[in-house]
């Protein structure tokens, strides 16, 4: 079974300071997806990235990066400079596609607040 | 904008009554996925439609929950008898599905269920 694990439940950092977010997963399937959504007070969930398990090239987007390591199930994800509008709640999330149902499992989310 | 959109956005009901939620999805979207969160929790998976077919339904999904996409675009969510533990934000998101996989959903706002 698929499993997300978001070990840190809060992170609060002074606004600024670079932060990363831990995402670890548990899948057997050989092909999957990790997902990064933002879910703000307002509740609506944001996607933000998208990583196929064959490319393990890390990403950069403006402040956001990420780090995809397959030997250890990894998928963190970098806020560079962080501001009040990124306090949220961050989900990681695995998909196994295999089967043709592109089902989310997420995990427990990190709530992130940015103290100015 | 054209994103995903639920109706109602709030809904209070007295446990044993009947309840009903709307999603419309992106217009062109093929798929179209509920989801279940409660404080503090992940989004849960609960079925799955492509087009007007119902494909697949978690455990979660007691027989008290029935979800219909009759033509294939919008969607609604059934709970007969609510109970208290069904008080949770229910969340619709859609995705286009073609031949690829590992395809984003983009979610609605969600319906938040209180059952007293």
């Amino acid at each position: 079974a698929q499993k997300v694990t978001q070990a840190q439940t809060e992170i609060s950092v002074v606004e600024k300071e670079d932060v990363t977010l831990d995402c670890v997963y548990e899948t057997r399937d050989t092909t999957y997806y990790l997902f990064w959504y933002k879910q703000p007070p307002s509740g609506e969930l944001v996607f933000l990235i998208r990583r196929n398990s064959f490319d393990e090239q890390n990403e950069i987007s403006g402040r956001y990066s990420w780090n995809f390591q397959k030997s250890t199930s990894s998928f963190n994800f970098t806020i560079t400079a962080s501001q009040v509008v990124d306090s949220a709640v961050y989900f990681c999330a695995l998909s196994e596609a295999d089967f043709g149902n592109e089902k989310l499992t997420f995990g427990t989310g990190t709530r992130l607040t940015i103290i100015p | 904008d054209t994103g995903v959109s639920q109706d109602p956005r709030h809904k209070i009901t007295k446990r044993g009554q009947n309840v009903t939620f709307r999603c419309d999805p992106i217009s062109e979207h093929n798929r179209l996925y509920w989801y279940r969160q409660t404080l503090g929790q992940g989004p849960e998976f609960l079925t799955y439609f492509q087009n007007e077919a119902q494909l697949e339904k978690s455990r979660l999904l007691s027989d008290r929950f029935s979800a219909e996409r009759p033509k294939g675009s919008f969607s609604t969510l059934e709970i007969q008898r609510t109970e208290q533990g069904d008080s949770a934000m229910y969340l619709c998101a859609s995705s286009l599905w073609a031949s690829g996989s590992g395809n984003e959903q983009f979610f609605g706002p969600g319906t938040r269920l209180t059952v007293l």
